[in-house]
């Protein structure tokens, strides 16, 4: 079936530097995806919509020039964290779906962003 | 905007038993979607079951149901014959049809503690 990949799984970076996490619909084209960011036992909120070919759609309060999201092709969307900071560390996932409403919603298995 | 409200932080349950988790939800829109995720410790989101607003009809899968009130707004996830491995979070979630598909609302969360 469908499956979503995100890379890297684990990362460590230092406070200031960036960090980019990758999203990757393996096996349908999305024109379309979405990350959200979950701090430890609380729910999952949505950070941005990632269009193809476009500008991502960033919620309210999320800074756009620190999350930076790319979305150069079909099969995959970027997010970089600029100048990290320890309060950025968090669990960052990404979801996907093929095209067209009603169809099933994929997660990627998320990654765990430590800045130190 | 829409808002989903998942009352109960915490639940636990004894093997074999029923557990029913409780959701509401509050939106204006009339195509709609509503989901319930289990994310285990590997913070995997995993699909249990998907309900379409226009059918009345509540959705099963397995050991698993919704009774799905529209007119109450209310969404509820029934678990049949818990297992151990049900232990988990849990969250109801909701997105609109159409263009904005798979942008995903999420409630709170309820985690799901199944004893032996």
């Amino acid at each position: 079936g469908a499956v979503v990949s995100q890379h890297p799984s684990w990362v460590i970076c230092k406070s200031g530097t960036s960090v980019k996490i990758e999203c990757r619909s393996l096996d349908f084209q999305a024109t379309t995806m979405f990350w959200y960011r979950q701090f430890p036992k609380q729910s999952l909120m949505l950070m941005a919509t990632s269009n193809e070919g476009s500008k991502a759609t960033y919620e309210q309060g999320v800074e756009k020039d620190k999350f930076l999201i790319n979305h150069a092709s079909l099969t995959l969307s970027t997010l970089t964290v600029t100048s990290a900071h320890p309060e950025d560390s968090s669990f960052y996932i990404c979801s996907a779906d093929p095209r067209g409403s009603g169809n099933t919603i994929y997660f990627g298995e998320g990654s765990w962003l430590t800045v130190v | 905007a829409q808002t989903v409200t998942q009352s109960q932080p915490e639940m636990s349950v004894q093997e074999a038993e029923t557990v029913t988790l409780s959701c509401t939800y509050d939106t204006s829109e009339s195509n709609y979607y509503l989901f319930w995720y289990k994310q285990p410790p590997s913070r995997q989101m995993i699909l249990v079951i998907r309900q379409e607003a226009y059918k009345q009809q509540n959705a099963t899968e397995n050991r698993f149901s919704v009774n799905f009130q529209k007119a109450a707004k209310s969404f509820s996830l029934k678990i049949s014959d818990s297992q151990l491995g049900d232990t988990a979070m849990y969250f109801c979630a909701f997105v609109p049809g159409g263009t904005s598909y798979g942008k995903l609302t999420f409630g709170q969360g309820t985690i799901l503690t199944v004893h032996p």
